[in-house]
């Protein structure tokens, strides 16, 4: 079983639509990021989260550290936020190490 | 420049040559970490710098790798005698501390070898 688990793999949807991502993790961990990644780009860093939620702009993260869960969410969806969004976590014994999820795949059509 | 910048972003290389990529931290940064990603999976560490010093260099696959920051800012990643299963994206990452600061990526270099 992966340390850190995204769901779903691959997401498609209409432009405009409300978009979720899933990240759960089974380690430890002294922070998390999400991360965007377009196709032969490189990372863009989204945010670092520890606890709460953040916001920035139409994109929105939430942490829950008792369940090992955090989520992404991307409101009024927009084709340019076609991407894989990548959940990492920093373990908590390791902090400069990160463990990465698989990626979700995001398609959004206009 | 105000982000990480990686160069060069493309590198063909034939089967057995030597090849250096350079990281340009953000300035200030004092951390730096070196990762590889393979076509279809996640990035896997290789190295993290604090300052001028290897804090962590367990990722690094095989001695062929190898990873400089003399002066505490610029890095380079090293790879001798270069094998075809080294073709991947090398991404460089800072962050401004390493202890709970959060990373900037670069770029990244692909890496063929042919």
């Amino acid at each position: 079983k992966n340390e850190v688990e995204q769901s779903p793999q691959n997401l498609t949807a209409q432009e405009g639509e409300f978009i979720t991502i899933n990240c759960s993790y089974s380690v430890g961990i002294s922070a998390l990021h999400w991360l965007q990644q377009h196709p032969g780009g490189g990372i863009v860093s989204l945010f670092m989260l520890s606890s709460g939620k953040k916001k920035h702009g139409r994109l929105i993260a939430t942490i829950n550290i008792q369940e090992k869960h955090s989520s992404l969410h991307i409101t009024a969806s927009h084709p340019r936020d076609s991407a894989v969004y990548i959940c990492a976590v920093r373990a908590g014994d390791s902090n400069y190490q990160l463990i990465w999820g698989a990626g979700t795949k995001l398609i959004i059509k206009p | 420049g105000a982000g990480v910048s990686q160069t060069p972003s493309n590198k063909v290389t034939e089967k057995g040559k030597y090849v250096e990529l350079r990281c340009d931290p953000i300035s200030g940064h004092t951390a730096l970490y070196w990762y590889r990603q393979s076509l279809g999976q996640g990035p896997e560490f290789l190295i993290y710098f604090q300052g001028t010093g290897a804090a962590d260099d367990s990722g690094l696959p095989n001695d062929r790798f190898f990873a400089v920051r003399p002066e505490g800012s610029v890095s380079t990643l090293k790879i001798q005698r270069t094998e075809r299963g080294d073709s991947a994206v090398y991404l460089c990452a800072s962050s401004l501390t390493g202890v709970g600061s959060e990373a900037f990526f670069g770029q990244g270099t692909r890496l063929t070898v042919v």
